[in-house]
């Protein structure tokens, strides 16, 4: 079976750093992906980690533990435009399941 | 343009009626995707493609019907319109090599009434 998941909701202040996990159980692994969603918009790509470890893109970096089944999203020095739902998928052979996706909520 | 472009962008329906929303891509990507989008479900995948006359049910295919004559087009059909699937509908493309990262069009709001 495939399950994903994902804090539901979280809020941050602008400036911090916030950290997203994600856990997933799949019965295939081809690579983690991290998507970033604006209201009433598509999903954009933001990160692919295949190998364990950290992979850095500006102020976006995503990790991956494929033992743990785990992998987080940090964003830094966030800004209000951060404000959006990020979502966590994996990849099983040819098709991508996501979770649910994590709705953050940037303050001032 | 190049990407990938979805069709209407809004729909009405009433419960009964055959709908299709289609998707055209011009990356000629092999990979095509169509994933429902509820409030609480997050995306959820309806059926893929890896190539030209080759689909498989994804995570929740019940009452839709896909083909893919053509590498660049992947049409959805509710074969007959239930209120339950009214919903934000994206299609997306990925190439097999690579990451293979999903693009998605713009979505499609569907609603039956």
């Amino acid at each position: 079976g495939q399950n994903i998941d994902q804090p539901t909701e979280m809020t941050a202040t602008e400036g911090a750093i916030v950290q997203i996990n994600c856990t997933y159980q799949t019965s295939g692994f081809n690579g983690l992906f991290w998507y970033q969603q604006h209201a009433g918009e598509a999903p954009t790509f933001l990160s692919y980690n295949v190998l364990d470890g950290l992979e850095e893109k500006g102020r976006f970096s995503s990790f991956l533990s494929r033992s743990k089944g785990y992998s987080y999203l940090l964003l830094k020095e966030l800004q209000m435009k951060d404000s959006a739902s990020y979502l966590c998928a994996v990849r099983d052979t040819g098709k991508l399941i996501f979770g649910q996706g994590t709705t953050l909520q940037v303050k001032p | 343009d190049a990407g990938i472009t979805q069709s209407p962008r809004y729909k009405i329906t009433e419960t009964g009626r055959q709908v299709t929303l289609m998707c055209h891509q011009t990356w000629s990507h092999s990979y095509m995707f169509w994933y429902r989008q509820d409030l609480g479900h997050g995306l959820r995948l309806i059926y893929y493609s890896a190539a030209a006359d080759i689909t498989d049910k994804g995570e929740v295919p019940d009452g839709y019907v896909v083909s893919r004559s053509k590498t660049e087009n992947f049409p959805l059909t509710l074969e007959s319109a239930t209120r339950s699937q009214t919903s934000v509908y994206f299609c997306a493309s990925s190439e097999i090599t690579g990451p293979g990262e999903l693009f998605f069009g713009e979505g499609s709001r569907l609603t039956v009434l």
